[in-house]
């Protein structure tokens, strides 16, 4: 079965500084890759996505991610965060393999941006 | 555009009360639709989903249950919540090709049961 794992509960960054989260997923073909984030008490918002190609994807609101086969990860970066990105942060796994009807999430990286 | 509702946004209910929460899609037709459950600290837990009008499937056994009455409502319901179904509830939709294309969420209903 397909999983997520989001190895970062909480980071805390100050504004302007760059960002990383970590997500590394377990699923045994080539996956369709997502993130997305959520502010406080909203629905998730989908920052981009992996189905194939170019392993650098550029997505919404200056992020962009890097899918590594060989490391099972898809790790998503921003250069210089606002601190209007304080928000939690999903990666998520869809099957490639025959159901399109399910994505499995990560726990969630919650992300501070500190003045 | 496409848009999504999803009320209440807040709902306190006792033990043992019944549960109706709605979610309709605007926009678009022969939406998938999808319920999930957010627990703090575990993520989304997809509950059920609907490729048409009467279809439901569920993904996990528990005490909660749903319905797609028309081509753009997802209804999810219980006869009796319990402690642990309280959470915060996310209804969702996607095109016919699935979540694999995007999947677009509604704002949520945080659900206490007490």
């Amino acid at each position: 079965a397909q999983s997520v794992t989001q190895p970062d509960i909480h980071i805390t960054v100050s504004e302007g500084a760059s960002l990383e989260l970590r997500c590394n997923y377990s699923y045994g073909a080539t996956p369709y890759l997502f993130w997305y984030v959520q502010s406080p008490g909203q629905g998730l918002q989908l920052l981009l996505k992996y189905f194939s190609g170019d392993t650098l994807v550029q997505g919404i609101k200056g992020f962009e991610a890097e899918f590594k086969r060989s490391q099972s990860s898809f790790n998503l970066r921003k250069p210089s965060v606002h601190w209007s990105d304080a928000a939690e942060y999903f990666c998520a796994v869809g099957d490639s393999g025959g159901s399109n009807y399910k994505l499995t999430f990560g726990k969630g990286t919650l992300l501070t941006v500190n003045p | 555009s496409q848009t999504i509702h999803q009320w209440p946004a807040t709902l306190v209910q006792p033990v043992g009360s019944p549960l109706s929460l709605e979610c309709t899609v605007e926009g678009t037709s022969n939406p998938n639709l999808y319920w999930y459950r957010q627990a703090a600290g575990r993520g989304l837990q997809l509950l059920f989903y609907s490729v048409g009008i009467g279809q439901i499937s569920s993904e996990v056994p528990q005490n909660l249950s749903a319905s797609r009455p028309q081509d753009r409502q997802f209804i999810l319901s219980s006869k009796k919540l319990l402690l642990s179904d309280s959470g915060f509830y996310l209804c969702a939709w996607s095109g016919r090709a699935g979540v694999n294309t995007e999947a677009f969420f509604g704002q949520g209903t945080r659900l206490t049961v007490v």
